[in-house]
C-alpha cells in the first residue's frame, strides 16, 4: 500500500459512454500527477496538478478532462473515448521534489 | 526530447545477482529512479539516487551512477522468484520536479 488510492481498478466502457476516475492521496503532498501506460510503451505523463493548479498538459486531446478539487483528490474524467485509449491509467503524488508514490492503477478497456 | 534507454529483457537464476542497466541523456538530470511493477500491480519505488552521489546501497539492492557516462545500474543480490517483474528506470530534473521520464522497462525472469 503506497498510500495512493486509485478507483476503480478495472474499467469497461463503450465509445460513447462518460465515466471518471478517481485518484486519493493522504500523504500530505501537495502535486498529483496522472500517467498513462500502453502496452509496449513508455509511460506518459497526461497531467501535473500542483496546489490544486493544473501545471501541465502533455498534449492530451480533450477527451480526457482533469479535475482536481483539492490536493488530496484527483479526477479524469472520460467521454467518447477510442478504442485505443485503453490502457492502464496511474495515479502518483509527490512533495517536492521527490516523486515516489504511485497508485494501483485502473485497467481502462474501450469497446 | 530527452530519452531514458533499457534493455527489454533479463533472464536470472534463483539465488544469482541481477543487473539491470539504464542510460539517459538529460545531463541535467537530478534524481535518478528505480521502480518495480510486478503484473497487474501499479508501480513500487524501489530506490532513488541524487545526481551527486555514486552509489547507494539498500538492503539487497545497489545502484550505482556514473553521471560522465550518464549510466545507472540496478543491482539486486540473491534473486529470489518474487523479484520478477518489470523494473523501470526514470529521471527528473530540477526544471521538472516529479515529471518523471521513464524507459521502456526490462522485464527480469528469475529461474529456480
Amino acid at each position: 500500500e503506497t498510500g495512493v488510492t486509485q478507483t476503480p481498478r478495472h474499467l469497461v466502457m463503450g465509445m460513447t459512454n462518460k465515466k471518471s476516475l478517481k485518484c486519493e492521496q493522504h500523504l500530505g503532498h501537495n502535486a498529483m500527477y496522472w500517467y498513462k501506460q500502453s502496452a509496449k510503451k513508455p509511460l506518459e505523463l497526461m497531467f501535473v496538478y500542483n496546489f490544486k493548479e493544473q501545471t501541465e498538459n502533455n498534449s492530451v486531446p480533450s477527451r480526457f478532462s482533469p479535475e482536481c478539487p483539492n490536493s488530496s483528490h484527483l479526477f479524469l474524467h472520460l467521454h467518447t473515448l477510442q478504442p485505443e485509449d485503453s490502457a492502464l491509467y496511474l495515479c502518483a503524488s509527490s512533495q517536492g521534489g521527490q516523486m515516489g508514490f504511485f497508485g494501483q492503477g485502473t485497467r481502462l478497456t474501450v469497446v | 526530447g530527452e530519452d531514458v534507454e533499457q534493455s527489454l529483457f533479463l533472464s536470472v537464476r534463483e539465488g544469482d545477482s541481477s543487473v539491470i542497466n539504464c542510460t539517459y541523456t538529460d545531463s541535467s538530470s537530478t534524481y535518478l529512479y528505480w521502480y518495480k511493477q510486478e503484473p497487474g500491480a501499479g508501480l513500487q519505488l524501489l530506490t532513488y539516487i541524487f545526481s551527486n552521489m555514486d552509489m547507494k546501497q539498500d538492503q539487497r539492492l545497489t545502484v550505482l551512477l556514473n553521471k560522465k557516462d550518464k549510466h545507472l545500474s540496478l543491482r539486486i543480490a540473491d534473486t529470489q522468484t518474487g523479484d520478477s517483474a518489470i523494473y523501470f528506470c526514470a529521471e527528473s530534473t530540477t526544471d521538472s520536479w516529479g515529471k518523471l521520464q521513464f524507459g521502456a522497462g526490462t522485464q527480469v525472469v528469475v529461474t529456480p
